[in-house]
């Protein structure tokens, strides 16, 4: 049981590149969530998709778009990377636990934009 | 204001030491409550949720207090191991479901 899984772990683009984040669950969960987490700003939700075939913008969407491909698999899209993406990308997805909706994270992806 | 605020930290504390992180929240229709831990350049994890009776997980003790929307994470005898940062989570369901973590506290255990 892998639990939420991504990829790529590290990324360097330039600006102006595009490159899509990776992220899969074997949980079951029908919920999974991007984040970003930058120093001193905690997690910032940038989309989520409460279930297959919806998703739904967050805190931070602008310059993102994303992709429920199906029940495990919740990517992220870089159309035209700029520098103000440097940042640490978090997948989760949630699930019921001891009767609270309870969120569970990937590794994390570490992307630096030049 | 930040819907979930916590003490700044960081907290630097010796090896035995007891610590306490406090943790407030704005929003009356908040339902459930978490702790997580986050290593260094790791992904936050669940370390306990939060019960209106309190809850006891070994050397941690979670509170929450509804009528001050507090929340409160102690740590008793701390090792060194339980360096990180403790994030403070708060789900609330009005204008639909929502997720909202704190920045987090740095803490420090030193030997």
């Amino acid at each position: 049981n892998a639990g939420v899984t991504q990829t790529p772990k590290f990324q360097v683009l330039k600006t102006g590149q595009s490159m899509t984040l990776q992220c899969a669950q074997d949980m079951n969960h029908n919920s999974m969530y991007w984040y970003r987490q930058d120093p001193g700003m905690g997690l910032r939700l940038i989309y989520y998709s409460a279930s297959e075939g919806t998703t739904d913008k967050g805190e931070v969407p602008n310059g993102y778009n994303v992709s429920r491909l199906n029940k495990r698999e919740f990517s992220l899209r870089l159309e035209s990377a700029a520098p103000s993406q440097t940042s640490v990308y978090f997948c989760a997805s949630s699930g019921h636990s001891g009767g609270a909706e309870t969120q569970y994270f990937g590794p994390g992806t570490r992307l630096l934009v030049l | 204001r930040k819907e979930v605020e916590q003490d700044p930290g960081p907290f630097n504390v010796p090896e035995g030491a007891t610590v306490a992180f406090n943790c407030t929240y704005s929003n009356s229709a908040s339902q459930s409550f978490f702790w997580y831990r986050q290593d260094c350049r790791k992904e936050p994890k669940l370390l306990m949720s939060v019960y209106s009776s309190g809850n006891e997980d070994g050397r941690f003790t979670a509170q929450l207090n509804r009528a001050s929307q507090y929340i409160s994470l102690l740590i008793r005898d701390s090792k060194l191991s339980d360096s990180a940062t403790y994030l403070c989570v708060v789900n609330k369901v009005t204008g639909g479901f929502k997720t909202i973590f704190g920045a987090g506290t740095r803490l420090f255990v030193k030997a």
